[in-house]
């Protein structure tokens, strides 16, 4: 059960231009939306998160929106730079008391490629 | 501020037998994960602690995994038998308290032959 997932395997864009991430999921239970970076031999790195009561948060390049409706999330970057070339995971927590409080559940991550 | 910190960080073992990862999680982090990340896939959470009680450990295949984290610092992963399914990175996390974003270290690759 695949309760987040990341349906492009693989982006490419080229350097200056906007890359768009996009994420979705399944778990009603889930308000907080995470991020992060992954670089070869090297752990995942927090990138920039969101909470269920905003649906739009910006830090620098990225951005990240939030449409709860459609249990849709997507990181925008701009201009993208070739040292974005990463892995790019979303990742997912639940509400205080419910069982995925405090736990991050993954996608199965999104291979960027920015071209200079 | 040191990062979370792994050892080792490459192993090669036979099926059947046992092997052991140690993670050193940020000073004052009180929640500690360990992660286990097959190619292609995202990290799938395999046991929470806080501080040194276990809060989850419902994905942890108990019957050849087991975990501990003492004094409530230093935690390790052990696996026993292992399976050639069991190759993979094994990723630490720590954060604050359970609800912050999480560091993570650079992770041990397991390779089961």
């Amino acid at each position: 059960d695949q309760q987040v997932k990341q349906n492009s395997p693989s982006l490419s864009v080229q350097e200056g231009r906007i890359s768009i991430l996009n994420c979705d999921y399944t778990n009603s239970m889930f308000d907080y939306f995470l991020w992060y970076k992954k670089y070869p031999a090297e752990g995942p790195t927090f990138l920039i998160s969101i909470s269920s009561i905003k649906d739009k948060n910006e830090d620098g390049r990225f951005t990240v929106f939030l449409n709860k409706s459609a249990k849709h999330l997507s990181l925008h970057i701009v201009p993208s730079q070739p040292g974005d070339s990463a892995v790019y995971f979303c990742a997912a927590s639940g509400r205080a008391g419910g069982t995925s409080y405090g736990k991050l559940t993954f996608g199965q991550g999104t291979i960027l490629t920015v071209h200079p | 501020e040191a990062g979370v910190a792994q050892s080792p960080r490459y192993k090669i073992i036979e099926k059947r037998q046992s092997v052991a990862f140690w993670c050193n999680p940020i000073s004052g982090h009180a929640t500690l994960y360990w992660y286990q990340q097959i190619l292609g896939q995202g990290p799938k959470l395999l046991i929470q602690f806080q501080n040194n009680g276990v809060v989850d450990d419902s994905q942890l295949p108990k019957d050849r995994f087991s975990a501990e984290r003492l004094k409530g610092v230093d935690s390790t992963l052990k696996i026993q038998p292992a399976k050639l399914e069991d190759s993979a990175v094994y990723l630490c996390a720590s954060s604050l308290v359970s609800w912050a974003e999480a560091f993570f270290g650079q992770g041990t690759r397991l390779t089961v032959v």
